[in-house]
């Protein structure tokens, strides 16, 4: 049973640039969301997905944008990069919506911006 | 808003003691509490998962008590192994699961051989 998977693992990127992380979410799982991890904190929770929809959003700026696709996959999008974007992108998935049963997450991207 | 706290933020113990973790969060409705185990520049594996109405959860070694009407949760590590060495990550989910989960900033547990 696929767990949640994540692309790219690692990538690097410049200032100012967009970039487009991708997920799929565990088997079963409906409901996606994403979580920015800084070096030495916890994750922080940037939206969540279900029903092609954004259901819940974290106080993240607008240039974090993303996308749920009918086979529940996602993706996350970041425009105009900025050094401080640099962090580990979790994706966490989940069934039902409620998260009742506990969240599965992927191995994350590791985003550098330089 | 949610905040959660975890104390120890680092702990170095010798292989075989048994240690306890804590986590504390400033509001008590939540829905569940869930804890993490991260590796190195890794992913987050689930643990173990206590709804809000229950008052533990077991697996193998590890055992977690969650006490809501006080803010706080412990996950207990018994005869710990080298193995055991990462960071341990406490989440609470609230507002009915559309809030996300919050996160505290982790304890870093090394377990000396």
């Amino acid at each position: 049973d696929a767990g949640v998977t994540q692309s790219p693992t690692h990538l690097i990127k410049t200032r100012g640039q967009q970039v487009t992380l991708r997920c799929s979410p565990k088997s079963g799982h409906d409901t996606v969301s994403w979580y920015q991890q800084a070096l030495g904190q916890g994750p922080q929770f940037i939206f969540q997905y279900y029903e092609e929809e954004e259901r819940q959003r974290g106080n993240f700026p607008d240039r974090f944008s993303g996308h749920q696709f009918p086979n529940y996959s996602s993706e996350l999008n970041v425009n105009a990069l900025l050094l401080g974007d640099s962090a580990l992108y979790l994706c966490a998935s989940s069934w039902p919506s409620t998260g009742v049963r506990g969240y599965t997450f992927g191995s994350g991207t590791r985003l550098t911006v330089v | 808003k949610q905040e959660v706290t975890q104390i120890p933020a680092a702990l170095s113990v010798p292989e075989g003691e048994n240690l306890v973790l804590n986590c504390s969060f400033t509001d008590s409705a939540i829905y569940n509490l869930q804890w993490f185990r991260q590796d190195p520049g890794k992913g987050l594996t689930s643990l173990l998962l206590i709804q809000s109405s229950q008052r533990e959860q077991t697996s193998g070694r590890l055992n977690a008590s969650l006490d809501k009407s006080s803010g706080r949760s412990t996950l207990y590590i018994a005869a710990s192994q080298p193995g055991d060495s990462a960071t341990y990550l406490c989440a609470v989910s609230s507002g009915g699961g559309a809030d996300g989960l919050t996160f505290g900033k982790g304890t870093h547990l090394i377990i000396q051989p």
